[in-house]
């Protein structure tokens, strides 16, 4: 079945530990993104990429890092620098349309959860 | 910029009563809308969309939201909501040209089925 597979499910960082969450789809989506989820805050972007080797910051990038180095794979890092991390974290992905990007269908992993210890 | 406002956080219905979670946006122009899904613990899953043409959309799982231009709303509702429609509801604008395009989410309405 094709989807969106996002590893772990659980995921707990310790005081100045970097933690990769994992994200990867076999939909041959071109478009992915990060977002994350607070309670009565709705999804806020992190990160996008339309494109492998290419990405670019949302509207909460600080604290985070991403790469896309093939295109079923989006990691995101969440450093040391973010001093807020607990959220639900959730990978999209979406058949980009070239010029659409607003008009893209999102499709969604099952998200981790990250807790500090 | 475009903005999305879901005025509701929670609402409860009881099982067999029609429901209408509310919408509102606001941009210049008129954007692409989504209503997306969420049940505990899981991702996002789309109901249904709006980018132009017939401004009432049916969608999945008996859902339909109508789109009004004069009212910059796109609300959803559904005739007699079912135990299994508990669950988080996100509306979404997708607005922008050109090499500035983004989709906003809204803060989402819980929904509560009572028996």
């Amino acid at each position: 079945d094709g989807g969106i597979t996002q590893s772990p499910k659980y995921l707990f960082r310790k005081e100045g530990q970097n933690v990769t969450l994992s994200c990867e789809q076999n939909l041959n989506h071109d478009a992915m993104y990060w977002y994350r989820q607070d309670p009565g805050q709705g999804l806020r972007l992190i990160y996008y990429s339309q494109i492998v080797n290419d990405f670019q910051k949302g509207d909460i990038a600080e604290g985070y890092s991403v790469s896309r180095e093939k295109k079923e794979s989006f990691p995101l890092t969440v450093t040391s620098a973010q001093k807020n991390p607990t959220a639900f974290y959730l990978c999209a992905s979406s058949k980009a349309s070239s010029g659409a990007l607003a008009k893209n269908i999102q499709y969604f992993g099952a998200g981790t959860r990250l807790s500090v210890l | 910029a475009q903005s999305v406002t879901q005025p509701d956080i929670h609402i409860t219905v009881s099982e067999g009563a029609s429901l209408e979670l509310r919408c509102n946006y606001s941009y210049g122009a008129t954007p692409y809308l989504f209503w997306y899904v969420q049940s505990p613990g899981q991702g996002l899953q789309l109901l249904l969309k709006y980018f132009s043409g017939d401004t009432l959309v049916q969608g999945i799982k008996g859902f339909e939201a109508e789109f009004k231009r004069s009212q910059s709303s796109f609300n959803l509702r559904k005739p007699s909501v079912h135990w299994s429609d508990a669950a988080e509801y996100f509306c979404a604008v997708g607005a922008g040209s050109g090499g500035y395009q983004k989709v906003t989410f809204g803060t989402g309405t819980k929904l509560q089925v009572i028996p």
